[in-house]
């Protein structure tokens, strides 16, 4: 069965800083893999998704993901963190099948931003 | 383009009583899956429409339970009789055909059981 594991539970980060957002999946084949933003009162937003290519994924927003097949992971980053990045993120790994694509998500983090 | 509505927004009733959430997704789409987060928990899946049909519903917890998708548009999930563990946000999510995802999900229903 696929699993998603997002260590960090809450993170603050000092406006400007950098972020880095982890999360290991496990699955057993090649994996879909996704990021979702939440912000207050809102839904899920995609901020980027990686299927095959380029373990270098870019997103909106100024995020970007890397996907280490070796490590199990698709790690989140951003260079300089806005006020309004504070939301709360969630990885998910995907299982496509022949209509649809069912998601496993993590537990997600909650981000916090200091001014 | 009008994204994912979901309705109502939040709902509070007492255990025993129905309740039944709306989806509406995005015009076009095919898929339409609904989802569940229970407080301090990851979001869990709980079935996927294709069109009018449901194509996987393994995700649905028990026969109180019970999503229909009329005519392939809108959907409904009601819950019948409501439980107190039954509280959490409920998202609708829906995408194209073919398509390899990311969906696009709605801003969820928060429903408490009290």
């Amino acid at each position: 069965a696929q699993s998603v594991t997002q260590p960090d539970i809450h993170i603050t980060v000092s406006e400007g800083a950098s972020l880095e957002l982890r999360c290991n999946y496990s699955y057993g084949a090649t994996p879909y893999l996704f990021w979702y933003v939440q912000s207050p009162g809102q839904g899920l937003q995609l901020l980027l998704k990686y299927f095959s290519g380029d373990t270098l994924v870019q997103g909106i927003k100024g995020f970007e993901a890397e996907f280490k097949r070796s490590q199990s992971s698709f790690n989140l980053r951003k260079p300089s963190v806005h006020w309004s990045d504070a939301a709360e993120y969630f990885c998910a790994v995907g299982q496509l099948k022949a209509a649809g694509n069912k998601l496993t998500f993590g537990g997600g983090t909650r981000v916090l931003v200091k001014p | 383009e009008a994204g994912v509505t979901q309705f109502p927004s939040h709902s509070v009733i007492e255990k025993g009583q129905t309740v039944t959430l709306r989806c509406d997704p995005i015009s076009g789409h095919d898929n339409l899956y609904w989802y569940r987060r229970v407080m301090g928990k990851e979001i869990k899946f709980l079935l996927h429409f294709v069109k009018e049909s449901k194509q996987d519903e393994s995700g649905m917890p028990n026969n109180r339970f019970l999503a229909e998708r009329t005519g392939g548009t809108y959907s409904t999930l009601k819950v019948q009789p409501a439980e107190l563990e039954d509280s959490g946000v409920y998202f609708c999510a829906s995408s194209q055909a073919g398509t390899r995802g990311g969906y696009t999900f709605g801003s969820g229903t928060r429903l408490t059981v009290v």
